[in-house]
């Protein structure tokens, strides 16, 4: 199985503010990897697919980048509306289809 | 637009079983694989099962593995997670969520529904 970990478990940043967030696969996933933003009371949605490619209707604001075993999700400019939490997943090796523990963006 | 509505949740007793349903429109529902995940009250994301578009393939994770069934109708648009001797740890938001590359595995999840919570308690 492998285990994805993000890091950090939270990320405190003010409105206009970049915000990087890291995840690490056990092994390569080659770039089968995507991130999904989850705010309170709301399902999971998908941002980037293929570690790089914003989903349909996805702001420009939201890059991902990475390959391997190393991933990064930067928000640039943060909106009100980007405070939430992220999670990585893989979908190389399955099953299972793993995800990681979530990086929350709060309010500095 | 891309639907998926999840119903069945409730309160059941350890030992117990519920039928959860996810009824799907906006899209050939007979194209797509789907996947169950579940999310524990403030925990994260965890993958439950998944189903190839034609029901030929079914995986779980393994804490489920002899205790949860998923299937597919799809005359009815319609998936389903039957879930037998539930156990307090099951306690959860379930999800499901269509795969973005109609027969594949090795795809993202790119819709999800709004959730059924599930709550195994004495």
């Amino acid at each position: 199985e492998i285990v994805m970990t993000q890091s950090p478990a939270t990320l405190s940043v003010s409105p206009g503010e970049s915000a990087t967030l890291s995840c690490r696969a056990s092994q390569s996933v080659s770039s089968n990897l995507a991130w999904y933003q989850q705010k309170p009371g709301q399902a999971p949605r998908l941002l980037i697919y293929g570690a790089s490619t914003r989903a349909t209707g996805i702001p420009a604001r939201f890059s991902g980048s990475g390959s391997g075993t190393e991933f990064t999700l930067t928000i640039s400019s943060l909106q009100s509306e980007d405070f939430a939490v992220y999670y990585c997943q893989q979908y190389y090796n399955w099953p299972p289809w793993t995800f990681g523990q979530g990086t929350k963006v709060d309010l500095k | 637009q891309v639907q998926l509505v999840e119903s069945g949740g409730g309160v059941v007793q350890p030992g117990g079983s519920l039928r959860l349903s996810c009824a799907a429109s906006g899209f050939t529902f007979s194209s797509y694989g789907i996947h169950w995940v579940r999310q524990a009250p403030g925990k994260g994301l965890e993958w439950v099962a998944f189903i190839r578009y034609d029901g030929s393939d079914k995986y779980y994770t393994d804490s489920v593995k002899g205790r949860f069934t998923i299937s597919r109708d799809n005359s009815k648009n319609t998936l389903y997670l039957q879930m037998n001797s539930l156990r307090v740890e099951d306690t959860a938001v379930y999800y499901c969520a269509k795969v973005s590359l109609h027969s594949s595995g090795s795809s993202p999840f790119d819709y999800w529904g709004q959730g059924t919570l599930v709550t195994v308690s004495s």
